[in-house]
């Protein structure tokens, strides 16, 4: 059982919001950097999301991170066609000493 | 342009061993800490090994550690996996993937990846 947990689909419209969760099974979970990535069938990830809320450069600003407590989200806003995909948050466990990632969030554009 | 590129997968039985490299360019790669990844088919990714820089500190995930080894030569701008010991489970595409200079940044760039089939 993943350390991070998400919701295994989401979906909307296009034009619309659509946001899901990555929550922490741990009580570390307050000090993790959560990343999140984006991979579409057949490709490798690509980050996303870095340290909770920032975008690397090229990244568009429809995605955009938060994160309060035991809980992490990542939203799309604006949602297009090319935005299905499958998401996953993760962060670097120092305890561990290693990385844990989420069990992944698939998007599909209705 | 920064390209990584996984190599050395492919058919192996049961209890056998393979060893996956990732050949690095575009980048200093002796400056950065790199790490492996894995993906079962129809499954999430499940991160497996880190190792620093100067390749003196490694880490590795419990489901792996004992069967996987990590190593760099940086002379080589290379990065290499030694698995052991085989197992169906096993079975994944295998991904190299450079961890950001970027405080809390993690894995800014990945390889294509390599297919590990493990079965008789």
């Amino acid at each position: 059982q993943s350390v991070l947990t998400q919701p295994p689909s989401a979906s909307g419209t296009p034009g619309q919001r659509v946001s899901f969760s990555c929550s922490g099974s741990n009580s570390r979970f307050g000090s993790y950097d959560v990343n999140w990535y984006q991979q579409f069938p057949g490709a490798a990830p690509k980050l996303l999301i870095y340290s909770n809320i920032q975008r690397p450069s090229g990244v568009p600003d429809r995605f955009s991170g938060s994160k309060s407590g035991t809980s992490a989200s990542l939203a799309i806003s604006g949602l297009q066609s090319e935005d299905e995909a499958d998401y996953y948050c993760a962060a670097w466990d120092d305890s561990l000493s290693g990385y844990v990632f989420g069990s992944g969030t698939k998007v599909t554009v209705l | 342009e920064v390209v990584l590129v996984e190599s050395g997968g492919g058919l192996v039985q049961p209890g056998g061993s393979l060893r996956l490299s990732c050949g690095t360019s575009g980048f200093t790669f002796s400056n950065y800490e790199m790490n492996w990844v894995r993906q079962a088919p129809g499954k999430g990714l499940e991160w497996l090994s880190y190792i620093n820089t100067f390749g003196t500190t490694v880490y590795y995930a419990d489901s792996v550690r004992g069967r996987l080894t990590v190593s760099r030569d940086n002379a080589k701008n290379s990065l290499y996996l030694q698995m052991n010991s085989l197992r169906a489970e096993d079975t994944a595409v295998y991904y190299c993937a450079r961890k950001s200079v970027v405080p809390a940044a993690e894995f800014d760039y990945w390889g294509q990846g390599t297919l590990v089939t493990v079965s008789s």
